[in-house]
C-alpha cells in the first residue's frame, strides 16, 4: 500500500539551530516527493520539491531535502532554524500522471525556542 | 491571479443539514481536488477531477458528492452533515509539477 510516514509529530528546536524532519514512504513507482507547509490557520505552501535527477533539492526559505532510494527516505533540513519557520510541516508522495493522487504524511508541528 | 479561492471560510452546521463548499481556480488547470485535514491525519484525499465532467473518488469519499461541470469550479457537496465532517477542507489545483492550495474552510457539525 501506498504511504507516507512522518514519525515525529512534534519537534522543538532553539533558534538557529539545525532541523531535519524526517519523511519515510512506501511507493510502488518512481515517486515525486514533496514538503509543504503550513502556517497556522493558513493554507499549504511547497516548500520543495522532487521529480528525478539531482538527489539533494533545494527549496524556498532556506530549506532542503534529499531523496535517498535506498531507505526510502526524504528529510527535510534547514541549516539554521528562525522563529518564522515555527509551522507545521507535511510530506507527500504522488505520481504525476493524469489522475496521479498526492498521499500526505501526519505532519510534524515545528515548535522554535528563542 | 486570483489563484484558489474557497467559500465560506468559516461554517457551522447542525446534524442533517445540506451544503455545498465552493472552489474555484483561474489558472485553467485541468486538475482538481479536495482535502480535508484532521489532527494528526494529515491531509486525506475527498474527490478529485481530472477535467471538466469528469470525476473519481479518493480516499475518504463517503457523505460528499462532487461534480465538475466547468474548468474553473469544483463545489463539495454535503448532503446529510454529520459530526464526523467536522474538519479543515482544502481544495487544490494542479499543474505541472506542484498543487495550489486554497485557503480552506473550517467546517463544524454540532
Amino acid at each position: 500500500a501506498q504511504s507516507v510516514t512522518q514519525p515525529d509529530i512534534h519537534i522543538t528546536v532553539s533558534e538557529g539551530a539545525s532541523l531535519e524532519l524526517r519523511c519515510n514512504y512506501s511507493y510502488g513507482a518512481t515517486p515525486y516527493l514533496f514538503w509543504y507547509v503550513q502556517s497556522p490557520g493558513q493554507g499549504l505552501q511547497l516548500l520543495l520539491k522532487y521529480f528525478s535527477g539531482d538527489t539533494l533539492v533545494q527549496g524556498i526559505k532556506g530549506f532542503e531535502a534529499e531523496f535517498k532510494r535506498s531507505q526510502s527516505s526524504f528529510n527535510l533540513r534547514k541549516p539554521s532554524v528562525h522563529w518564522s519557520d515555527a509551522a507545521e510541516y507535511f510530506c507527500a508522495v504522488g505520481a504525476y500522471n493524469q489522475g496521479g493522487k498526492l498521499i500526505f504524511g501526519q505532519g510534524t508541528e515545528l515548535s522554535v525556542k528563542p | 491571479n486570483a489563484g484558489v479561492t474557497q467559500t465560506p471560510k468559516f461554517q457551522v452546521l447542525k446534524t442533517g443539514q445540506s451544503m455545498t463548499l465552493q472552489c474555484a481556480q483561474d489558472m485553467n488547470h485541468e486538475y482538481m481536488s479536495w482535502y480535508r485535514q484532521d489532527p494528526g491525519m494529515g491531509l486525506r484525499l475527498i474527490h478529485y477531477s481530472v477535467g471538466a465532467g469528469i470525476t473519481d473518488q479518493g480516499e475518504v469519499p463517503n457523505g460528499y458528492n462532487v461534480s465538475r461541470s466547468t474548468t474553473e469550479d469544483f463545489p463539495l457537496r454535503l448532503l446529510s452533515a454529520a459530526p464526523s465532517q467536522t474538519s479543515v477542507y482544502f481544495c487544490a489545483s494542479r499543474s505541472t509539477g506542484r498543487e495550489f492550495f486554497g485557503p480552506g474552510t473550517r467546517l463544524t457539525v454540532l
